[in-house]
């Protein structure tokens, strides 16, 4: 079945480069996802990656797509203490709006 | 546009009763969906919609009904609680874009607890 696969938590010091990892099973995959929560709130989409790709750049966030050993990765730059959140990937693959896959988050916390 | 939202966003229950969490979204989205939120564990997929009048079950769907009369309404009834039923609970919509992509938008989430 399919699996995703994250470290629990995090811990960086401000302005350092945080980086999370996740791992998935389904060779399937089309896209994959990164989201953020914040305490008390909803996930909110932070960028995502097709299955093709192997890296995308947007302001401070690479991610890192290793399709061969079904690695995904979240760098932040410049780390801030806004960017404490838990940090949840999410594999889709084909076949349909309800095929995602969530894991089950990394708590990244932000030391000043 | 207020995006998704969800209400209420705080709620006790006694085992057996049952309720209704609604969720609404303002941006015609297609597709919508009801997923739990567990310690631990990622978010799990409970029924769906892909669009008006057509629901379909997700992954953990027992002891939950869902309806979807308006593009812009999914509630989610649940028929009898029970204690392994209090989570949090979060409604998406979603637009089908080019090449199978379904960006999904969030609520704020609805905290149930059963006791």
């Amino acid at each position: 079945g399919e699996d995703v696969e994250q470290s629990l938590f995090l811990s960086v010091r401000e302005g350092d480069s945080s980086v999370i990892n996740c791992t998935y099973t389904d060779s399937s995959s089309t896209y994959l996802y990164w989201y953020k929560q914040e305490p008390g709130a909803g996930l909110q989409l932070l960028t995502y990656i097709f299955s093709n790709m192997d890296m995308k750049q947007d302001q401070r966030l690479t991610v890192l797509l290793n399709k061969k050993d079904k690695h995904l990765s979240l760098r932040i730059a410049d780390t801030q203490t806004g960017d404490s959140a838990i940090y949840f990937c999410a594999e889709r693959r084909s076949g349909g709006y309800q095929k995602v896959t969530f894991g089950t988050g990394t708590k990244l916390q932000v030391i000043p | 546009n207020a995006g998704v939202t969800q209400t209420p966003k705080f709620q006790v229950l006694k085992t057996g009763q049952s309720m209704t969490l609604q969720c609404a979204q303002d941006m015609n989205h297609e597709y919508m969906s009801w997923y739990r939120q567990d310690p631990g564990m990622g978010l799990r997929l409970i029924h769906y919609s892909v669009g008006a009048g057509i629901t379909d079950q997700g992954e953990v769907p027992n002891g939950y009904n869902v309806s979807r009369s308006t593009t812009e309404d999914f509630p989610l009834r649940l028929l009898s609680a029970a204690p392994s039923q209090t989570s949090v609970y979060f409604c998406a919509s979603s637009y089908s874009s080019r090449g199978g992509n379904y960006e999904q938008y969030f609520g704020p989430g609805t905290r149930l607890t059963v006791t």
